[in-house]
């Protein structure tokens, strides 16, 4: 069985950091993209960043680019998120996401995606 | 912000069929990508309902089914069940963003 694991999450004053942590098993992790994907509260969700399965690509939403950095360990089949110079409108559920492909862009949809780890920004 | 548009909300009587469109332009559905849905419960994992614009995953019920046509998808429901009460997504890639793009999100609600 797929599970994605997301841990991290918790309260962090605005400018701070944090890094999120998402533990797979039940696939091959390195032949799939991943992504986070958030849901800020009382908001839609949002596509955050992609990378590829080999880690070489990596792409970001507008959103937090320049301040969040995504990265992945095939060997400890874990994806992590970097998150850097927090805002309060960074305040979500982030969720882990297994992408239907290797590749980091393109066709692709997201399942599953773990049950998702809290973020909230504030002073 | 996202760019791909779906109605706030759709209501209808158990049994009754809904739909729920998502409209996008021509960096995403438009040239080509394909579209996904999701359904979303509070305080639970979204979860892929239909890939690659009509297409089913295992255990997902054959009252849901989905469409495209130029710009714009689809997620029909037919046989509207209690259990449907949820919040559904549109998905799709954008080639100008090189991201993922959702949809505005749409509530289902069962009278």
């Amino acid at each position: 069985e797929v599970q994605l694991l997301e841990s991290g999450g918790g309260l962090v004053q605005p400018g701070g950091s944090l890094r999120l942590s998402c533990a797979a098993s039940g696939f091959s992790f390195n032949s799939y993209a991943m992504s986070w994907v958030r849901q800020a509260p009382g908001k839609g969700l949002e596509w955050v960043s992609t990378i590829s399965g080999s880690g070489v690509s990596t792409y970001y939403a507008d959103s937090v680019k320049g301040r969040f950095t995504i990265s992945r360990d095939n060997s400890k089949k874990t994806l992590y998120v970097q998150m850097n110079r927090l805002r309060a409108e960074d305040t979500a559920i982030y969720y882990c996401a297994t992408n239907s492909r290797e590749a980091a862009t393109g066709n692709a949809w997201f399942a599953p995606l773990g049950q998702g780890t809290l973020v909230t920004v504030s002073s | 912000q996202s760019v791909l548009t779906q109605p706030p909300s759709v209501s209808g009587a158990p049994g009754q069929r809904v739909t729920i469109s998502c409209t996008g332009s021509s960096s995403n559905i438009g040239a080509g990508y394909d579209v996904h849905w999701y359904q979303h419960l509070p305080g639970t994992a979204p979860k892929l309902l239909i890939y690659a614009n009509a297409n089913r995953p295992s255990g997902v019920p054959d009252r849901f089914s989905g469409s495209k046509s130029g710009a714009s998808g689809s997620l029909a429901i037919r046989g509207l069940q209690a259990e449907d009460e949820a919040d559904y997504y549109c998905q799709s890639y954008d080639s100008s963003l090189s991201g993922y793009v959702f949809g505005t999100g749409t509530k289902v609600t069962v009278l």
